[in-house]
């Protein structure tokens, strides 16, 4: 079975700072990997994904992740936090298959703060 | 702009007392999902529809009902809500199944029992 894991349930940090948010993931098959955020009482918004290719991909508002196969990892990046990035960040795993559904990380909270 | 859309997004009900919270999308999507998001909590998958075939995810309880009349909208329903269902509710779409396939949500309903 697939699952993500978040470490930090917080991340605080100073805008103009950079950031990073750690997300690895379980899955004895090739995966699929999402970063999506979420603003207070908001949907869930889709910053990038990683399907296949470039282990380095680039998002929506500056971020971007790296796929790292060997470490099950898929961290997100900005190198300089604003105060509007404050916000819950989920990480989520899928997998090859017409059945697979999504995954997610239990989530980490990004406070950014001057 | 194509979206996804919950009405209301605040819900408020009593104990035990039906409630039926709603889902639309633009997008023309095949597959539409219902999440519960409780706080600081990851989403967790209640059921999906793809086109009219109804999936259950096995831990939901029977008290969780959905309807999709159509492509374009599709209901929670809730037939005798507790305490423990206050929760925000996710309404997901995608184009097809499968593990690389992006879900586009909507704003979210919060559901405050009484």
């Amino acid at each position: 079975a697939q699952s993500v894991t978040q470490l930090d349930s917080q991340v605080p940090v100073f805008e103009e700072a950079p950031v990073e948010l750690r997300c690895n993931y379980s899955s004895s098959v090739s995966v699929y990997l999402f970063w999506y955020v979420q603003y207070p009482n908001q949907g869930l918004q889709l910053l990038l994904k990683y399907l296949s290719g470039s282990t380095l991909v680039k998002g929506i508002n500056g971020f971007e992740a790296e796929f790292n196969k060997s470490q099950t990892s898929f961290h997100l990046r900005k190198p300089s936090v604003h105060i509007s990035d404050t916000a819950e960040y989920f990480c989520a795993v899928s997998y090859t298959g017409t059945a697979s559904k999504l995954t997610f990380g239990t989530g980490t909270r990004l406070q950014v703060t001057l | 702009d194509a979206m996804v859309i919950q009405n209301p997004r605040y819900q408020v009900t009593q104990f035990g007392k039906p409630v039926t919270l709603s889902c639309s999308q633009t997008l023309n999507h095949n597959v539409m999902y219902w999440y519960q998001q409780k706080s600081s909590q990851a989403p967790k998958l209640l059921f999906h529809y793809y086109d009219k075939d109804f999936n259950n995810e096995a831990d939901t309880p029977d008290n969780f009902q959905s309807r999709r009349p159509n492509t374009s909208f599709c209901f929670l329903d809730i037939r005798s809500p507790g305490l423990g269902d206050a929760a925000m509710y996710l309404c997901a779409t995608s184009r097809d199944m499968g593990g690389m396939k992006t879900q586009y949500f909507g704003p979210g309903t919060r559901l405050l029992v009484l």
